[in-house]
């Protein structure tokens, strides 16, 4: 079963505008990472956010984290067409089973030109 | 350096059929994981491997689907008698530890089952 939930399930903007994605959780987590996939096909690490942080950025990404809402975001700003692709988000429990990644069922995103 | 590599890309099997599929990690990754990933949804995690043993497979859906890494490098998935609910793609990962580290993913192995 899986745990996470990301909001929309799907998400269309121009390019050049922002995107944001939203994702929620059930436990307890030690990190929250971001993948994105392109053609159902392997999946790419975007950004991992530690259960101590709160905010994180890499390039046009920004992802925030709050434990207390059991809640992440996933902020793309000034997209571009090769935004377009699947988003996901994945956490890792504490304790037994804290290596396995639980992933939502994901955010497709279109950008278009 | 060399991602994740899996072999096959594609593969077309019939119901009943026997199928391997293959996972190359990255050097020096002694963490290695399958999932498996239905149309429209996330992946679901099968197995985990901690250099050559099995630490968790608690996600292998039956007793038709078995793993090796018998050298704590390469791993192999076997699915036995095939359904055509194991259509999937399979996806393979690895981290340079367990637990709390970045899982790169290979491309994947689309399996159909006729």
């Amino acid at each position: 079963s899986q745990q996470g939930e990301e909001d929309p399930q799907a998400l269309s903007i121009q390019e050049g505008e922002n995107a944001t994605m939203n994702c929620s959780y059930k436990t307890s987590i030690n990190n929250l990472q971001w993948y994105r996939q392109n053609s159902g096909r392997g999946l790419v690490h975007l950004i991992l956010i530690r259960s101590n942080e709160r905010e994180k950025h890499s390039g046009r990404l920004r992802v925030t984290l709050d434990t207390s809402k059991k809640s992440s975001s996933l902020l793309i700003t000034a997209s571009r067409a090769a935004d377009t692709a699947s988003y996901f988000c994945a956490t890792d429990g504490r304790g037994q089973g804290a290596q396995k990644l639980v992933f939502g069922q994901g955010t497709r995103l279109t950008i278009n030109p | 350096g060399a991602g994740v590599s899996q072999t096959p890309s594609n593969k077309v099997t019939e119901k009943g059929k026997y199928v391997e599929l293959r996972c190359d990690p990255i050097s020096g990754h002694t963490a290695l994981y399958w999932y498996r990933q239905s149309l429209g949804q996330g992946p679901e995690f099968l197995i985990y491997f901690q250099g050559t043993g099995a630490a968790d497979d608690s996600g292998l859906p039956n007793d038709r689907f078995f793993a090796v890494r018998p050298e704590g490098s390469v791993s192999t998935l076997k699915i036995q008698r095939t359904e055509r609910g194991d259509s999937a793609v399979y996806l393979c990962a690895s981290s340079f530890g367990g637990a709390r580290e970045t899982q790169y993913f290979g491309p994947g192995t689309r399996l159909l089952v006729l």
